[in-house]
């Protein structure tokens, strides 16, 4: 069966730190891929999503990147973080040519910057 | 622009049934997802809608009108653990989810 996971489950960071939030996928080969964040009272906000290795789609301009270095491994990194970028982090796969579109969510990242 | 609209929250008694509603306007309809989501956890998948009618899973049901861009989530006998946050989202036209904000539902003994 596929699992995805996604550490750290908990982050408080100083505004202007780097961060680092790692997601793997198990049990599925070439899946598509999702960072989203959730502000509190909001809807899920699409960050980034990779269809394979080293392809990346931004969808809202921000101070964050993405990459995916290997097939079943999307990480969300920062240089500099903002006040702005507290919030909850899930990432997502789906299958690709799946027209159901139906996602399946890691446990979630929240992260809070002071 | 793309809009989805539901609840910001719903209280209902346990035992009873809730009906959680939502439109959405969006540029291509490709199906229709509602999702649960506990307090400080990832969203679980509940049903997904493509075609117009019901669909009934359990004490959970889903209902869809294409063309009047409007679904619901019915629960039935309610428990305490219902007790969460309902997302409603819609993929449109490029494949792509587009959430609602979400209706947080208070469960009552």
């Amino acid at each position: 069966s596929q699992t995805i996971h996604q550490w750290p489950a908990t982050l408080v960071q100083p505004v202007g730190s780097p961060l680092s939030l790692e997601c793997t996928v198990e049990g599925t080969s070439n899946p598509n891929l999702y960072w989203y964040r959730q502000a509190a009272g909001r809807g899920l906000q699409l960050l980034f999503y990779s269809v394979g290795i080293g392809q990346i789609s931004s969808e809202v301009p921000q101070n964050l990147s993405a990459s995916r270095p290997q097939d079943r491994q999307f990480i969300l990194s920062s240089k500099k973080l903002l006040l702005s970028d507290s919030g909850f982090y899930l990432c997502a796969w789906s299958v690709i040519r799946d027209d159901t579109g139906e996602l399946f969510f890691g446990e979630g990242s929240r992260l809070t910057v002071l | 622009g793309q809009n989805i609209d539901q609840p910001t929250e719903m209280t209902a008694t346990e035992g009873a049934i809730v009906q959680i509603n939502c439109t959405y306007q969006t540029s291509g309809f490709n199906g229709l997802f509602w999702y649960q989501q506990h307090a400080g956890e990832a969203p679980t998948f509940l049903s997904y809608n493509v075609l117009d009618g019901l669909e009934e899973k359990g004490r959970f049901s889903s209902f869809l009108s294409r063309s009047k861009g409007y679904s619901y989530l019915l629960l039935k006998e309610l428990q305490m653990k219902d007790s969460a946050s309902y997302l409603c989202a819609v993929l449109d036209s490029n494949y792509q989810l587009i959430w609602g904000a979400g209706t947080k539902l208070i469960i009552k003994p």
